[in-house]
């Protein structure tokens, strides 16, 4: 079975509001990464986290990761409906291996 | 176009028959992955490869799938004896690992395989 697990599993908001999205995992980890899915599309990175980091920005993106909850959070400022996709959590073991959740499906409405 | 490519994109087989996709990783990539992604789940793991050297294979789904990277550039995933629940897409993805370290992923657009 997958590793991480994305919460919610779809989400609705209007333009200009901020996004956030949980991702639990179960074992220990090199690192966690965040990854976007277009429709129909290949997928995208977004953000790397350290397992010995706590938080982490890009741009409009804000990462969190606690070790000892297994869990990271994505939160997306200032949304656009550009930034409609599914976005995904992917765990990185610490024998290499990529673990990646169900995904959230985010809506950014106009 | 993040400079991983999958050849073909689509695919229709029969059941039965065997297929086979290529991938090409990013040159200066040392990791090549291959995931399986079906409809509103994530891309779940198969496979990988450090150069030409396949370090895990234990979850490729059966023994009809097997997958190579001859010279550590392009990787090939084959499918033998293709059943219907094999339809899915096929993503390919290459990174650049250094000692213990593994940096992110970056995605081919996939092949849709359709299996009738």
């Amino acid at each position: 079975s997958q590793q991480g697990e994305e919460d919610p599993q779809a989400l609705s908001i209007q333009e200009g509001e901020n996004a956030t999205m949980n991702c639990s995992y179960k074992t220990s980890i090199n690192n966690l990464q965040w990854y976007r899915q277009n429709s129909g599309r290949g997928l995208v990175h977004l953000i790397l986290i350290r397992s010995n980091e706590r938080e982490k920005h890009s741009g409009r993106l804000r990462v969190t990761l606690d070790t000892s909850k297994k869990s990271s959070s994505l939160l997306i400022t200032a949304s656009r409906a550009a930034d409609t996709a599914s976005y995904f959590c992917a765990t990185v073991s610490l024998g290499n291996q990529f673990y990646f959740g169900t995904g959230t499906s985010l809506t950014v409405i106009p | 176009d993040t400079g991983v490519s999958q050849n073909p994109r689509h695919k229709i087989t029969k059941r039965g028959q065997n297929v086979t996709f290529r991938c090409d990783p990013i040159s200066e990539h040392n990791r090549l992955y291959w995931y399986r992604q079906t409809l509103g789940q994530g891309p779940e793991f198969l496979t990988y490869f450090q150069n030409e050297a396949q370090l895990e294979k234990s979850r490729l789904l059966s023994d009809r799938f097997s997958a190579e990277r001859p010279k550590g550039s392009f990787s090939t995933l084959e499918i033998q004896r293709t059943e219907q629940g094999d339809s899915a897409m096929y993503l390919c993805a290459s990174s650049l690992a250094v000692w213990t370290e593994t940096y992110e992923q970056y995605f081919g657009p996939g092949t849709r395989l359709t299996v009738t």
